[in-house]
């Protein structure tokens, strides 16, 4: 099956600076490569996804990229905000989704 | 528009008891995907349905745990003889016929005394 790792598991960044978060996955049969925001106690919320024959995606200030030879991927938050604080998880999969462990990122006032 | 509903929120059962999670996809969409998260933990896959179908059921524990999503009515998650390991949130997803994007209910809190 899937086996996807998610780097780091925690991350602290000045407000205004970037955070970059990176997963590595097994299966070069997964083409689609989610990723979700979970705020304490609330469910989580897709934020941009990426299909294996892009390689990069781009919304305001959220970017992911896709190496699929490399089989890794990676999201970047510019510009950040303290509202952007949160646990952040990456997937990957055909069907059913495979989920890192998650990053808790930390955006300082 | 709803989105995904589950219910109940919160459920409180006593070790040996049975759990039945609830859970209505969006408008349109034909399949449900239920994942469980420990504390601070990731989101684990266990079941894929389809309406009447189990499509993929390879993260569901071999016992006591079974999913069903039948023609009409919500899908069901059920846990029988809870055990204090079972404590977690349950969340299921749903995704439409034609595309691969899932989302996510508000989840169920499973509490085993």
């Amino acid at each position: 099956g899937e086996n996807v790792e998610q780097h780091p598991s925690t991350l602290s960044v000045q407000e205004g600076d970037s955070a970059v978060i990176k997963c590595t996955y097994s299966d070069s049969a997964s083409n689609y490569f989610p990723w979700y925001k979970q705020e304490l106690g609330k469910r989580p919320q897709l934020i941009i996804d990426i299909r294996s024959n892009v390689g990069e995606k781009k919304d305001q200030r959220i970017a992911v990229t896709l190496n699929k030879t490399a089989k890794h991927f990676s999201l970047h938050i510019t510009e950040t905000q303290p509202e952007d604080s949160a646990v952040y998880f990456c997937a990957a999969g055909r069907n059913q989704f495979y989920f890192g462990t998650g990053t808790s990122l930390t955006v300082i006032p | 528009n709803a989105g995904v509903m589950q219910n109940p929120r919160h459920l409180v059962r006593r070790r040996g008891q049975e759990a039945r999670l609830r859970c209505s996809p969006m408008k349109g969409h034909s399949h449900v995907y239920w994942y469980r998260q420990l504390p601070e933990e990731g989101l684990k896959f266990m079941v894929y349905l389809q309406k009447e179908n189990i499509i993929d059921e390879s993260g569901m524990p071999k016992e006591r745990f079974s999913a069903e999503f039948p023609k009409e009515g919500p899908s069901i998650l059920r846990i029988q003889q809870v055990v204090r390991g079972d404590s977690a949130a349950y969340f299921c997803a749903s995704s439409p016929p034609v595309g691969d994007e899932q989302f996510f209910g508000p989840g169920t809190r499973l509490t085993v005394l």
